[in-house]
């Protein structure tokens, strides 16, 4: 069965300081792995992926994250927090069926 | 507009009705997904659509609950006999290909259905 977890309900960073949301995940396979973020009375909008190659991925509004396959993990990183950065963040993954599994989320506050 | 839309935004409903919720998937996207987001947590799956065919229905959590996209393009999602426990945020994605797991999603806002 496959299934995400994002241990931190929040994360609070302060602005200018870098930042690390955590996400594991455990799934049969290869996996397909996503972030994505949610701002208020929006949608979710796509932050970056990774499917295979190269572990460190680059996405949008400067994100990255890394794939350890070892540490089931793919944390979502910047290295440096901007208060517009706040938000709700969301992983998630794909095993090469239709849906995805997403995990509960973590509300990143960046402190000015 | 070039996103996703979904209609209505917010809808208050009274135990027992049927609702009906809108897609509006971006032109020329051949995937359609519907998941459904309980309060404090993430999106789940209930269903895909490759073009008009309803290839996966599996997440559907009762059979009152009921999705068509009958040209391919528009989804309505409908929920029959609503009970207090299908309130929660109704998402809609749409993506260019067809579903396989890896590719990106564009989400609409949601409609945010409440049954009191």
């Amino acid at each position: 069965a496959q299934s995400v977890a994002q241990p931190e309900d929040q994360v609070n960073v302060a602005e200018g300081n870098p930042l690390t949301v955590k996400c594991t995940y455990s799934v049969s396979g290869n996996p397909y792995l996503f972030w994505y973020v949610q701002y208020p009375n929006r949608g979710l909008q796509f932050l970056l992926k990774y499917i295979t190659g190269d572990n460190l991925v680059k996405g949008s509004y400067g994100f990255e994250a890394e794939f350890n396959k070892s540490q089931t993990s793919f944390h979502l990183k910047k290295p440096s927090a901007l208060v517009s950065d706040s938000a709700l963040y969301f992983c998630a993954v794909g095993t090469g069926a239709n849906n995805l599994f997403f995990g509960t989320g973590t509300r990143l506050t960046v402190i000015p | 507009g070039a996103g996703v839309s979904q209609s209505p935004r917010y809808k208050v409903a009274k135990r027992g009705q049927d609702v009906a919720l809108r897609c509006d998937p971006i032109s020329g996207h051949v995937s359609l997904f519907w998941y459904q987001q309980a309060l404090g947590q993430g999106p789940e799956f209930l269903t895909y659509f490759q073009n008009e065919a309803q290839l996966d229905k599996s997440g559907l959590p009762s059979d009152r609950f009921f999705a068509e996209r009958p040209e391919g393009s528009v989804s309505t999602l409908k929920i029959q006999r609503t009970q207090q426990e299908d309130s929660a945020v109704y998402l809609c994605a749409s993506s260019l290909v067809r579903g396989r797991g890896n590719e990106k999603l564009f989400f609409g806002s949601g409609t945010q259905l409440s049954v009191l």
